[in-house]
């Protein structure tokens, strides 16, 4: 079935760096990925949709130039976290549209846990 | 008024036994219907995926969808504690691929 592998799991970061997560599908192409955040105990929260060889599409309030997303080829989309403060600590998750499209359902990452000190 | 609505319980049940898990949605538009599996610090794990009405069943897992009622249900049968985890539903329209997602529910399963 589809994959979709995520790194890092997991990263420590100081305040005011930059952090690079990476989301890629193993045996599909994928030109739709998405992009959401998760709060403990609370449900997914989409940021941003990304679509391969164009400009992602990001919900509302969510900052575009803070969460940078390049989903440069068929395989691979990233979420770079610019100047990360603490209160950006949180589960990061991707997703992808696998190649059958929605029929088959979304596959997701494994997710990746950001804390800011 | 949430689009989806999802009791986020926690719903505790002992082993063996019959698990119902439930979401409301108000937009009558939506026609894919999926239910997801979240352990915790990980991923959602997809279960089930229905589209339009109808039931759908895998192994202990069946899913309903009555679009009528605006209303999908997850059931577990033969509970065990390693189905103890949080149940995501999510649905999305023909239109747009995004989804809409329940609150998810927190599932115990006491051995």
């Amino acid at each position: 079935g589809a994959v979709v592998s995520q790194h890092p799991s997991w990263v420590i970061c100081k305040s005011g760096t930059s952090v690079k997560i990476e989301c890629r599908s193993l045996d599909f192409q994928a030109t739709t990925m998405f992009w959401y955040r998760q709060f403990p105990k609370k449900s997914l929260m989409l940021m941003a949709t990304s679509n391969e060889g164009s400009k992602a599409t990001y919900e509302q309030g969510v900052e575009k130039d803070k969460f940078l997303i390049n989903h440069a080829s068929l395989t691979l989309s990233t979420l770079t976290v610019t100047s990360a403060h603490p209160e950006d600590s949180s589960f990061y998750i991707c997703s992808a549209l696998p190649p059958l499209g929605r029929e088959m359902g979304y596959t997701f990452g494994s997710g990746t846990r950001l804390t800011v000190v | 008024q949430k689009e989806v609505e999802q009791d986020p319980g926690p719903l505790s049940v002992p082993e063996g036994a019959i698990v119902s898990l439930n979401c409301t949605y108000s937009n009558s538009a939506f026609q894919y219907f999926m239910w997801y599996r979240q352990y915790s610090r990980k991923g959602p794990e997809l279960l089930m995926y229905t589209y339009s009405s109808g039931n759908k069943e895998d192994g202990r897992f069946t899913a309903q969808v009555d679009k009528s009622s605006k209303y999908i249900s997850l059931f577990i049968r033969d509970s065990q504690p390693s189905d103890s985890a949080t149940y995501l539903c999510a649905m999305s329209d023909a239109s747009n691929y995004q989804l809409i997602w329940g609150a998810g529910t927190k599932l115990i399963i006491k051995p």
